[in-house]
């Protein structure tokens, strides 16, 4: 099946220094999705892709749609005690249902006050 | 407008005995998926309703199973439970081909 490689599989940072987490994939998806997940808790949705190419920002959220549709960055600027979690990636590959995701391992970090 | 919500949020199991969980979507979200979430294999995909009809399928045996109701709450069933299958069971909820939205899952311990 599909495999998303998500990397670095965790981060130890100082409060304010610039956060970059990355996935790479096997196949073209269609769209590249960024979840946050707190311990006990769902994954939160943070930012969406739809377009190759395209670079959104969600407060000091960045990320990036690749050319070749077969990866996406995430970039956290000034990063805050509260930014302290997990990061994963997913994707959905053109033709399927939005909801059939395939994700990455994810990404823990952790912010040093 | 209120969230997915999953129920029961905790559940401890004996092998052998079987579960349903459930999931009420977030209001006019037709669309509910279900994935698995395990420290060794991650998030995975279990399988998709839109207006009761299964859509997709992960690669998990015939002991999981869903349904999806009119309303558009759904059910997952695990028969036969197995130690393995000791983890957090997410479901998300979406509206037509827009992002997913997660609960805050259900954890299940087989024991």
């Amino acid at each position: 099946g599909q495999q998303l490689n998500q990397s670095p599989q965790s981060m130890f940072i100082q409060e304010g220094e610039d956060v970059s987490m990355n996935c790479t994939s096997s196949s073209i998806f269609n769209t590249w999705l960024w979840y946050k997940q707190d311990p006990g808790e769902g994954p939160v949705l943070l930012i969406a892709l739809y377009k190759a190419g395209e670079l959104t920002s969600n407060g000091r959220l960045t990320a990036q749609f690749g050319i070749t549709r077969k990866d996406s960055f995430l970039n956290i600027s000034a990063s805050i005690p509260s930014d302290v979690g997990i990061y994963f990636c997913a994707g959905q590959d053109s033709g399927g249902s939005n909801y059939k995701l395939t994700f990455g391992k994810g990404t823990l970090l952790t912010v040093n006050p | 407008k209120a969230g997915v919500t999953q129920t029961p949020r905790y559940l401890i199991k004996t092998r052998g005995q079987q579960v349903t969980l459930s999931c009420s979507p977030i209001s006019g979200h037709r669309s509910v998926s279900w994935y698995q979430q395990t420290p060794g294999q991650g998030l995975q995909f279990l399988f998709e309703y839109f207006s009761e009809t299964q859509r997709n399928k992960g690669n998990f045996p015939g002991r999981f199973s869903g349904r999806q109701f009119s309303n558009s709450r759904s059910e997952m069933n695990v028969s036969t439970l197995e130690l393995g299958d000791s983890a957090l069971y997410l479901c998300a909820s979406g509206f037509m081909n827009t992002e997913a939205f997660f609960g805050q899952g259900t954890r299940l311990t087989v024991v």
